[in-house]
């Protein structure tokens, strides 16, 4: 039982570069998040797709753009990475909802230098 | 927006103590409020979570309380073991498909 398949694991970017994380859930799960991890803030949602053919921007949006390819994959791209993108990435799911249960990936560590 | 606060940041207990982490939330009409463990190295796994209708909820050895009027909740973790040591991680939502989490609490369960 996968769960949330997030690739790559690791990366590093050179600033300026692109790049698109992958996310990938088996659970039939209606929305799918973004959020970012930096420390001692928590976790921030960048972008969210509440169902198939729908996305809406999240806390802290800028500098992303996604893509809910399918009802099972949302993928999240830089495409001109900075310094300050530096941080993990999680991709999550949920059945639907605000007030349903999310389940997240092991996370995306993402360095740009 | 939401907001959420979260006490303390780093909480140190001997093993068999309870362990209590509060949080606080802006938005009066947030419904729903889980807590996330998260390890080292791996993304948050959902360990219990509260719904606005209700004030407590149990799951063996962990319990969350909901205050409304106060707007607080709290995780309590009685008989701690070593294994509970994690960061903790509490989230509202209302019913936008935002979950808003505090900024974690770094749990050690000395031996």
């Amino acid at each position: 039982n996968a769960g949330v398949t997030q690739t790559p694991k690791f990366q590093v970017l050179k600033t300026g570069q692109s790049m698109t994380l992958q996310c990938a859930q088996d659970m039939n799960h209606n929305s799918m998040y973004w959020y970012r991890q930096d420390p001692g803030m928590g976790l921030r949602l960048i972008y969210y797709s509440a169902s198939e053919g729908t996305t809406d921007k999240g806390e802290v949006p800028n500098g992303y753009n996604v893509s809910r390819l399918n009802k099972r994959e949302f993928s999240l791209r830089l495409e001109s990475a900075a310094p300050s993108q530096t941080s993990v990435y999680f991709c999550a799911s949920s059945e639907g909802g605000g007030t349903g249960a999310a389940f997240f990936g092991q996370g995306t560590r993402l360095t740009v230098v | 927006g939401e907001n959420v606060e979260q006490h303390p940041s780093t909480l140190s207990v001997q093993e068999g103590d309870s362990a209590v982490i509060k949080c606080t939330y802006s938005d009066s009409a947030s419904n729903y409020f889980p807590w996330y463990k998260q390890e080292l190295g791996k993304g948050p796994q959902l360990i219990i979570d509260i719904r606005s209708n209700v004030g407590e909820k149990k799951d063996q050895r962990i319990a969350v309380t909901l205050n409304k009027t106060a707007k607080h909740f709290s995780l309590h973790i009685t008989e701690t073991q070593p294994e509970d040591s994690a960061v903790y991680f509490c989230a509202a939502s209302r019913s936008s498909y935002k979950l808003i989490f505090g900024s974690g609490t770094r749990l050690l369960v000395r031996p």
